[in-house]
């Protein structure tokens, strides 16, 4: 059963800080990896995707991979009450698979 | 404006009934799917097809049918087998055949509650 894994949260963070969101995975042999953004009752945004181990920044987004230890997260800089969602980590395998799986997402809480 | 359309946003079935909801692309996307979120639950994939003419069955096909006769257009039937319908249903695409890169998108999702 290939999983991923998150923390339902909530996770609770005061404006401006940093909200350290977390996947790990089990399939080894995964090699795309993706951030959706839920707000409630919306569908899921792309924000982030990250294929190589290290990190991938884009603006207050930064997503990090680590294939050895099959961990990939994503951090939010400066955050923002606005940033208030659920985070789904997704994962997909390799070239010829059209399938992902996602993770059952982290509620964030910025308080103001 | 290139994107996804779900249609209906909302949907009431009653027990008994089969219901088809509606996904339509302009963005050129090889491959669509369909997942299911229920509520404090991750997406759970149904069908997808990654060309036309052709679809695969994903985790929870089963009470559920769908077609793809036209690149644009995978439509899902929620038929009466189905046993607990009452979800939020959501269509993405993906571009990207041979390519293992690619990125998928959602429509805008449709609920469908069971009166």
């Amino acid at each position: 059963q290939k999983e991923v894994e998150q923390n339902s949260g909530p996770l609770s963070v005061p404006e401006g800080a940093i909200a350290s969101l977390n996947c790990t995975y089990s399939d080894r042999g995964s090699q795309s990896f993706f951030w959706y953004r839920q707000y409630s009752g919306k569908s899921p945004e792309l924000i982030m995707s990250i294929y190589s181990n290290g990190d991938k920044e884009d603006g207050r987004f930064t997503a990090q991979l680590n294939k050895a230890s099959q961990y990939v997260s994503l951090l939010i800089r400066d955050s923002q009450p606005s940033d208030s969602a659920t985070y789904l980590c997704a994962v997909k395998r390799g070239a010829g698979s059209y399938q992902l799986t996602f993770g059952k997402g982290t509620k964030l809480s910025v308080i103001p | 404006d290139g994107g996804i359309t779900q249609s209906p946003k909302y949907l009431f079935r009653k027990e008994g009934q089969n219901v088809t909801l509606s996904c339509e692309q302009n963005l050129n996307h090889d491959a669509m799917y369909w997942y299911r979120q229920d509520p404090g639950q991750g997406l759970r994939l149904i069908y997808y097809s990654q060309i036309v003419n052709d679809f695969q069955k994903g985790d929870i096909a089963e009470g559920y049918s769908v077609s793809r006769e036209k690149k644009e257009s995978f439509p899902l039937t929620v038929t009466s087998a189905q046993k607990n319908p009452t979800a939020f249903y959501l269509c993405a695409s993906s571009i990207g055949y041979f390519n293992s890169y690619v990125e998928a998108f959602f429509g805008q999702g449709t609920r469908l509650t069971v009166v």
